[in-house]
């Protein structure tokens, strides 16, 4: 139990549409980054959020978009779906932008499976 | 750019058997380095870490050595359980502008047989 927790777990979408995808993230963290991760391959790294404002993003286009709360809360938005967005979907949690270069331990929710047909 | 390169799997060994798997990093400056372990139908666990050369990251009996002159971060256990069949990713950490994220391997599947 990491005290990330995603919304919804499975969902089935049609290409061409929208989704929103959420994570509240564990107590105290204030810093949020988004991961996709294929099907057999490892997690690629979406964007990152802290205090939030986007400070960090990975090679996604801008049909992928964020939000963060006030209380650290995040959404993931992806718009105009394509079949290859079919993935799993982490969030992951932080405190503080360099946690991992501290050593800090980020901890990861159990993701959002996305199938685009 | 930094990258992670693990072994292929899968992966095949009888239970008690001694496991390595290998991870070599690309990488400029000095990145955290991680393990990760992904059960069946679930998100990421970090097993351990290591953040700078020579330091040992070991946790449930895997051990990993962060090694700067090779460039590697091999996990080891002594003796594998059925219960250890999962995926397992390297990762490091990767300094942006103003932050930080994980570069992950491609994940090593490993099956443990009774």
């Amino acid at each position: 139990e990491t005290g990330v927790t995603q919304s919804p777990t499975h969902l089935i979408k049609t290409r061409g549409q929208q989704v929103t995808l959420r994570c509240s993230s564990q107590s105290g963290h204030n810093t949020v980054s988004w991961y996709q991760q294929a099907l057999g391959q490892g997690p690629q790294f979406i964007f990152q959020y802290y205090r939030e404002e986007e400070n960090g993003r990975g090679n996604f286009p801008p049909r992928f978009s964020g939000l963060q709360f006030p209380n650290y809360s995040s959404e993931l938005n992806v718009n105009a779906l394509e079949l290859d967005d079919s993935a799993l979907y982490l969030c992951a949690s932080s405190s503080g932008t360099m946690a991992m270069s501290s050593g800090n331990t980020i901890y990861f929710g159990e993701g959002s499976w996305l199938t685009v047909v | 750019g930094n990258s992670v390169t693990q072994m292929e799997g899968p992966v095949t060994l009888s239970e008690e058997a001694f496991l390595t798997i290998n991870c070599t990093y690309t990488a400029t400056g000095y990145p955290s380095l991680f393990w990760y372990v992904q059960y069946p139908g679930e998100g990421l666990q970090l097993l351990l870490k290591a953040t700078k050369a020579d330091d040992k990251g070991s946790n449930k009996g895997f051990e990993a050595t962060y090694r700067k002159e090779t460039t590697s971060f091999h996990l080891e256990k002594g003796s594998v359980q059925v219960s250890d069949s999962a995926v397992y990713f390297c990762a490091l950490s990767d300094r942006g502008d103003s932050s930080y994220k994980l570069i992950f391997g491609s994940g090593t599947r490993l099956l443990v047989r009774p």
